[in-house]
């Protein structure tokens, strides 16, 4: 079956840190991939996508991912994290061409110290 | 904002008892999804319907179904609730793009 696995259940960073979620999915076949994000008390909000085209993928707010075919990933990646990036990070994956079910990570919650 | 709303936000139910979770998806957008996030976990498809047809279903049993009407609107019912049905339950709609829009959810918690 088709899974999405994010490797860290909870980051904490200091603000001005460099962040860095690991994101991996099991598909072997064409997948577009996604990053939410979810704040305290909000909806989920789309951060960036991946459908083709150039691996590297930049998104809202200084976010950006790197899709790796060969190891199956799609980190995401900030230079310098803010304390407003507190929240909770989601990997999704969509395989082509199977009625957009998106799969889901566990999520990751990233708190940011001042 | 994403165009999509839900209601009700908060509801409390006991074991047994059905639900109905109602959506209204953006403008446009002809294809709805339900997800059912459990605390501390990533949501979890449940199904999605095209044109008022459900075109696909996740591992979730048949006491879970859905309506879409012809306004791309959308309902969830929950009949005979049991306790790990609690949860935050999310209406998405899409353009059939590929991206999804999702509404701020509706909070189940069944006693």
């Amino acid at each position: 079956a088709q899974s999405v696995s994010q490797h860290n259940h909870h980051v904490i960073l200091s603000e001005a840190a460099s962040l860095e979620l690991g994101c991996n999915y099991s598909y072997g076949g064409t997948v577009n991939l996604f990053w939410y994000v979810q704040y305290p008390g909000q909806h989920l909000q789309l951060l960036l996508k991946y459908f083709s085209g150039d691996p590297l993928v930049k998104g809202i707010k200084g976010f950006e991912a790197e899709f790796i075919k060969s190891k199956f990933s799609f980190n995401l990646r900030k230079p310098s994290v803010q304390w407003s990036d507190t929240a909770e990070y989601f990997c999704a994956a969509v395989v082509y061409n199977q009625g957009g079910k998106l799969i889901f990570g566990q999520g990751t919650e990233l708190s940011v110290k001042p | 904002e994403t165009g999509v709303t839900q209601s009700p936000t908060h509801l409390i139910k006991t074991r047994g008892q059905q639900v109905t979770l109602r959506c209204s998806s953006q403008s446009g957008h002809n294809t709805v999804s339900w997800y059912q996030q459990a605390l501390g976990q990533g949501p979890q498809f449940i199904f999605q319907y095209y044109r008022e047809e459900e075109n696909g279903r996740g591992n979730f049993p048949p006491r879970f179904s859905g309506l879409q009407f012809p306004n791309y609107s959308s309902e969830l019912n929950v009949n005979a609730l049991e306790l790990d049905d609690s949860a935050l339950y999310l209406c998405a709609s899409t353009p059939g793009t590929g991206e999804l829009f999702f509404g701020e959810g509706s909070r189940l918690t069944v006693l």
